[in-house]
């Protein structure tokens, strides 16, 4: 089963800063790599993905960048807003199938005023 | 649009008592389904995985089950809970076919094992 390891575990930023979150992944035959945000009690929710047939994705304030080559992807937030307060995780399929997701272990991010 | 619903939204159990959880979604046919259990802050592990009626493949060993009774509906299942068992319970549904596979969660369940 495909490792993600991801970090920072949590990370505080100020209004207006910009959050990254960092995942790397072992080995996949499938290129899908999809960020999900929870909040206390929700369940996560898909925030953005990607599909490195391109480098990065932005939507709006989030951007994906991923590295092929090195295994890596990330998650950035510009000018982070206490809204944005929520567990950020990362996922990558598992190796050998793209119907399943193995997910990183979530950055609590809080975002301050 | 589709819609995932899972009941009930929490629960307290004793331990050594059964348990049933029930996801269903509307919306689609033939979507793969998926049972997670996430810890008080950690990640989320992948409990059970179906790709259609009575199909079932389990990922980790555990006191828990599941079934696919219809094409929507997955539950969760066990015959005596254990402390362990307590956690936070989320069902997610995926497209059944092709290279979509981003996954949709349900709203949870809150299991408190006493």
């Amino acid at each position: 089963q495909q490792q993600v390891k991801q970090s920072p575990q949590s990370l505080i930023v100020q209004k207006g800063g910009i959050s990254i979150i960092n995942c790397a992944y072992e080995n996949t035959a499938f290129d899908y790599f999809p960020w999900y945000q929870q909040f206390p009690g929700k369940g996560p929710a898909l925030l953005i993905a990607i599909r490195p047939d391109v480098s990065e994705k932005k939507e709006g304030r989030f951007t994906i960048s991923f590295n092929k080559s090195a295994k890596q992807f990330s998650l950035h937030i510009m000018d982070s807003q206490p809204g944005d307060s929520a567990t950020y995780f990362c996922a990558a399929p598992f190796t050998g199938t793209a119907s399943k997701l193995t997910f990183g272990t979530g950055t609590r991010l809080q975002v301050t005023l | 649009s589709q819609t995932i619903h899972q009941w009930p939204a929490t629960l307290v159990q004793p331990v050594g008592s059964p348990l049933s959880l029930e996801c269903t979604v509307e919306g689609t046919s033939n979507p793969n389904l998926y049972w997670y259990r996430q810890a008080a802050g950690r990640g989320l592990q992948l409990l059970f995985y179906s790709v259609g009626i009575g199909q079932i493949s389990s990922e980790v060993p555990q006191n828990l089950s599941a079934s696919r009774p219809q094409d929507r509906q997955f539950i969760l299942s066990s015959k005596k809970l254990l402390l362990s068992d307590s956690g936070f319970y989320l069902c997610a549904w995926s497209i059944g076919k092709g290279m979509r596979n981003e996954q949709f969660f349900g709203p949870g369940t809150r299991l408190t094992v006493l």
